[in-house]
């Protein structure tokens, strides 16, 4: 069962480019997350998702960033007019709808790290 | 608002050092409590958990107790390898049905021969 896929594993924008980031979840797995690693701190939230539903963006910038996770394809992240601050890693887990359960694991993508130059 | 504080890095331990990375926490109510590893080009992998207090996580020899009255959930293992070279991230969760993981900054450990 292969693991959670990210692409490109590395991507170099100019500013006021737009980035586009991959995920597909593990087989079987409809709940999708992404986290950001700015440098020098740790993963934050950004965004929860389902298949075609957006259960909680509270953690994405209010512009220029936007999420989906189509009926069929992957997750995309997609950053609009990137800047330096967006340099960052983003990284991609997914978890399977277990019912009843207190704590869905979730299992991480190796990441996409975006430089904007 | 939660959040997690772990020891500056990068670590470096000849192998079979003892090896303990701390992990403090603040959370409003009682958080499951994790640590993931990240090896070199993987993702974060769950390396062990712990969801109540005076719970111990343990997995491949590493060891974490939830400590409540410290709010503390140090990572210890007996005796590292040079396989356990890799950034070891501290997290929390709060409640059932939660989904968001507050992590630490990451620990950088390089375990040389």
């Amino acid at each position: 069962n292969a693991g959670v896929m990210q692409n490109p594993r590395h991507l170099v924008r100019r500013r006021g480019q737009e980035a586009r980031l991959r995920c597909s979840p593990m087989k079987g797995h409809s709940h999708v997350y992404w986290y950001r690693q700015l440098p020098e701190e740790g993963l934050k939230f950004m965004v929860y998702l389902q298949k075609e539903n957006i259960i909680d963006e509270s953690g994405m910038p209010k512009e220029r960033f936007s999420a989906e996770f189509p009926k069929e394809g992957p997750s995309i992240l997609r950053i609009q007019q990137v800047v330096r601050g967006d340099s960052a890693a983003y990284f991609c887990a997914s978890s399977p709808k277990l019912a009843g359960s207190s704590y869905n694991e979730q299992f991480f993508g190796p990441g996409t790290r975006l430089t904007v130059l | 608002g939660d959040s997690v504080t772990q020891m500056e890095g990068p670590v470096t331990l000849s192998e079979e050092a003892f090896l303990t990375i701390n992990c403090t926490y603040t959370a409003t109510g009682y958080p499951s409590l994790f640590w993931y590893v990240q090896y070199p080009g993987e993702g974060l992998q769950l390396l062990l958990k712990a969801t109540k207090a005076d719970d111990k996580g343990s997995n491949k020899g590493f060891e974490a107790t939830y400590r409540k009255e410290t709010t503390s959930f140090h990572l210890e293992k007996g005796s590292v390898q040079v396989s356990d070279s890799a950034v070891y991230f501290c997290a929390l969760m709060m409640g059932a049905g939660s989904y968001q993981l507050t992590f630490g900054k990451g620990t950088k450990l390089s375990v040389i021969p």
